[in-house]
């Protein structure tokens, strides 16, 4: 089945840095890669997703770029803030609809 | 619009008891999605279903839990009994269809077996 690996599990930027969680995936039949950011006592929420057969997407400060070669993708955060701070998780899925999550990103942005 | 409805939303109970989890998919959605979330394991698929039947059931660590989904707008995870290894926050989420559309999570139920 599938396996994700997302790195790295804590992340600790200052408020306007950049942010970068990175993901890689073992089932080459993967064609949809949601990011879910989830604040404490709640579900999971989708940011941004990018499918099989897009290079990169952008969402205003949010971005995520796939490499299929390598299969690896990457969530990429401009210009955090403080409300930022959350759990990150990259996701992986073939057409049966199947998520494998990553096992998550704890980030915390300092004012 | 609602999103996924899940209740209860906390729930506390002692080992050997029956543990009842209800969800209320997105009104349209297709397919239904039950996950637990612990910290030595992160978020697990249990089961999903498509269109009221269990395509997928892998997921489910063993006979003490099931899963119903009556019709398009109810399902239920049942844990008898439960176990204090049982203690999670169980997530259901709701999709257009199975595949590639966008999963849409309920708050969860933080479930706690002494």
């Amino acid at each position: 089945g599938e396996n994700v690996e997302q790195h790295p599990s804590t992340l600790s930027v200052q408020e306007g840095d950049s942010a970068v969680i990175k993901c890689t995936y073992s089932d080459s039949a993967s064609n949809y890669f949601p990011w879910y950011k989830q604040e404490l006592g709640k579900g999971p929420q989708l940011i941004i997703d990018i499918r099989s057969n897009v290079g990169e997407k952008k969402d205003q400060r949010i971005a995520v770029t796939l490499n299929k070669t390598a299969k690896h993708f990457s969530l990429h955060i401009t210009e955090t803030q403080p409300e930022d701070s959350a759990v990150y998780f990259c996701a992986a899925s073939t057409r049966a609809g199947k998520l494998t999550f990553g096992q998550g990103t704890i980030l915390t942005v300092h004012p | 619009d609602a999103g996924v409805i899940q209740s209860p939303r906390h729930e506390v109970t002692e080992m050997g008891q029956e543990v009842t989890l209800r969800c209320k998919p997105i009104s349209g959605h297709n397919s239904l999605f039950w996950y637990r979330q612990t910290m030595m394991r992160g978020l697990e698929l249990l089961i999903y279903f498509n269109n009221n039947v269990p395509i997928d059931d892998s997921g489910m660590p063993e006979d003490r839990f099931s899963a119903k989904m009556p019709n398009a707008s109810f399902s239920t995870l049942k844990i008898q009994p439960s176990e204090p290894r049982d203690s999670a926050v169980y997530f259901c989420a709701s999709s257009l269809d199975r595949g590639t559309d966008t999963q849409y999570f309920g708050p969860g139920t933080r479930l706690t077996v002494l």
